[in-house]
C-alpha cells in the first residue's frame, strides 16, 4: 500500500530538548515536504526536498532543520524546541517535478512543547 | 507569488442539503488548483484537481468543482451531503515549474443531522 508514515503521532516535550520527527514514503517519490498546520492559518510549508541531498526553505523554516540522505526518508529536526512550535505537523511526498502531481500526506504528528 | 483565500472558516449544512465551499486564488501565471479533504485525526487526501481542459472537475465522494478564470475562483460543490462528509476542506494552488502547494486556511464542514 502506498503511504507516507510519520512517527511519532503524538509528542509532548520540554523547551530546548532536541527532537526528531521521522517521515518515510514507499512510493519512490522525489519531492518531499514538511508542513505545519495551525488554526486559522491552514498549512504552511516548512522545508522541502526535490531529491536526495537537495533541500530548501519553505515559508516558515525558522527553528527547524531537515535532511535527505535517502530518497524514502525526510526527518524533521527541532534542535531547541520552543512553545511556539506547538503545532500539527504533516509530511508529504509527490512524484516527479510537475506542479500538477498529487501530494500524499502522512497522518500527522501533534507536537506540544511545554 | 500565488495565494488562496477561503472566506468561510466554518460551514454548517443540514444532511442531504447541497453545499458550496468557496475558494478564490491569486496568481500572475496559469495555475493548477486542488481541493484536499482532512477527516478527523487524519492526514489530507486529494479530493479533486484542475490542471487544464474542462472547467468542471469531478472528484471522489460526489464532489465537483468549477474553475472560473474570470472570477479567479474554484468553488467546491456537492448536491447532497452526508454525515460522513464532516471534515475540513482545503483549497490549494500551484503554478507551472514550481512544485510548491500553497494552501488556503481551510473550511470546516459540519453536517447537521
Amino acid at each position: 500500500e502506498a503511504q507516507v508514515t510519520q512517527n511519532p503521532r503524538y509528542l509532548i516535550t520540554v523547551t530546548g530538548k532536541k527532537l526528531t520527527v521521522t517521515c518515510s514514503q514507499n512510493m519512490n517519490h522525489e519531492y518531499m515536504s514538511w508542513y505545519r498546520q495551525d488554526p486559522g492559518l491552514g498549512l504552511r510549508q516548512i522545508y522541502y526536498s526535490m531529491n536526495v541531498e537537495v533541500t530548501d526553505k519553505g515559508d516558515v523554516p525558522e527553528g527547524y532543520k531537515v535532511s535527505r540522505k535517502e530518497k524514502r526518508n525526510f526527518p524533521l529536526i527541532l534542535e531547541s524546541p520552543s512553545p511556539n512550535q506547538t503545532s500539527l505537523y504533516f509530511c508529504a511526498s509527490s512524484s516527479g517535478w510537475g506542479a500538477d502531481t498529487e501530494a500524499f500526506f502522512g497522518q500527522g504528528t501533534r507536537l506540544t512543547v511545554v | 507569488a500565488q495565494s488562496v483565500t477561503q472566506l468561510d472558516s466554518q460551514v454548517p449544512v443540514f444532511e442531504e442539503a447541497p453545499v458550496e465551499l468557496r475558494c478564490n486564488y491569486s496568481s500572475s501565471v496559469s495555475v493548477y488548483l486542488f481541493w484536499y479533504v482532512q477527516y478527523p485525526n487524519q492526514g489530507l487526501q486529494l479530493l479533486l484537481k484542475y490542471l487544464s481542459g474542462s472547467t468542471l472537475v469531478k472528484g471522489i465522494n460526489g464532489f465537483e468543482a468549477e474553475f472560473n478564470k474570470s472570477q479567479t475562483s474554484f468553488h467546491l460543490r456537492k448536491p447532497s451531503v452526508h454525515i460522513s462528509d464532516t471534515a475540513e476542506y482545503f483549497c490549494a494552488v500551484s503554478v507551472f515549474g514550481n512544485e510548491k502547494l500553497t494552501f488556503g486556511t481551510g473550511t470546516r464542514l459540519t453536517i447537521i443531522p
